[in-house]
């Protein structure tokens, strides 16, 4: 039973592209993230979500649009995809917007060639 | 501003010796303090963390951490590395923004590598 899954673990698109990475959690959470992770296995914050209302928007590029259809659901959408936009990205959750401690998923792959 | 710092990018232990990985964070409050840990082409498993009280704070996986806030470190300590612990080892603080908003920063990670 995955508390958070996301799907698909890989993604390779060419660029110019637009894609989109889906996430959702099975924990009742409230709040739910997206973190980057770059070649450097650098984690950063992206956005977050607190019932389904856009809390943190950590200047990313506008390419980048996440939405919450429900409070157990955040997608990120990404359009004209570019080769800097290869990294993994992490779906997370946590109990509320006040909690720090987040559980995450397997993270998705994104290849940009 | 908030920041960790994992100030050793790369380890190298036998297997069966001790480990610590080494953190320390800058944050103006009180901090939440965790361990993550990242095996390769995995997600991230959480380890560990500190919220309060108890300044040493058993994990799974037979780690265990102490928090010093004389030193702002949180150290990750395991008295007997094997070799399915070869990962990638993240330390992150906690921030909250005008009381309510809640992320991780997370250190630059700490490669842990076993040899036999």
């Amino acid at each position: 039973d995955t508390a958070v899954s996301q799907t698909p673990k890989y993604l390779v698109t060419q660029m110019g592209n637009d894609k989109s990475i889906k996430c959702e959690q099975n924990l009742g959470h409230d709040t739910m993230y997206w973190y980057k992770q770059d070649s450097k296995k650098f984690l950063k914050i992206m956005f977050s979500y607190n019932n389904k209302e856009l809390i943190i928007n950590e200047t990313v590029p506008n390419r980048f649009s996440p939405k919450s259809p429900d409070k157990a659901h955040l997608n990120l959408h990404i359009n004209s995809l570019e080769l800097g936009d290869s990294a993994v990205y992490f779906c997370a959750s946590s109990q509320d917007i006040g909690d720090p401690e987040a559980f995450f998923g397997q993270g998705t792959r994104l290849t940009v060639v | 501003a908030q920041s960790v710092t994992q100030p050793d990018i790369h380890i190298t232990v036998s297997e069966g010796a001790s480990l610590e990985l080494r953190c320390n964070y800058s944050y103006g409050a009180t901090p939440y303090l965790f361990w993550y840990v990242q095996s390769p082409g995995q997600g991230l498993q959480l380890l560990l963390k500190y919220f309060s009280g108890d300044t040493l704070v058993q994990g799974i996986k037979g780690f265990e951490a102490e928090f010093k806030r004389s030193q702002s470190s949180f150290n990750l300590r395991k008295p007997s590395v094997h070799w399915s612990d070869a990962a990638e080892y993240f330390c992150a603080v906690g921030v909250r923004y005008g009381g309510s908003q809640g992320n991780l920063i997370f250190g630059k990670g700490t490669k842990l590598s076993v040899k036999p």
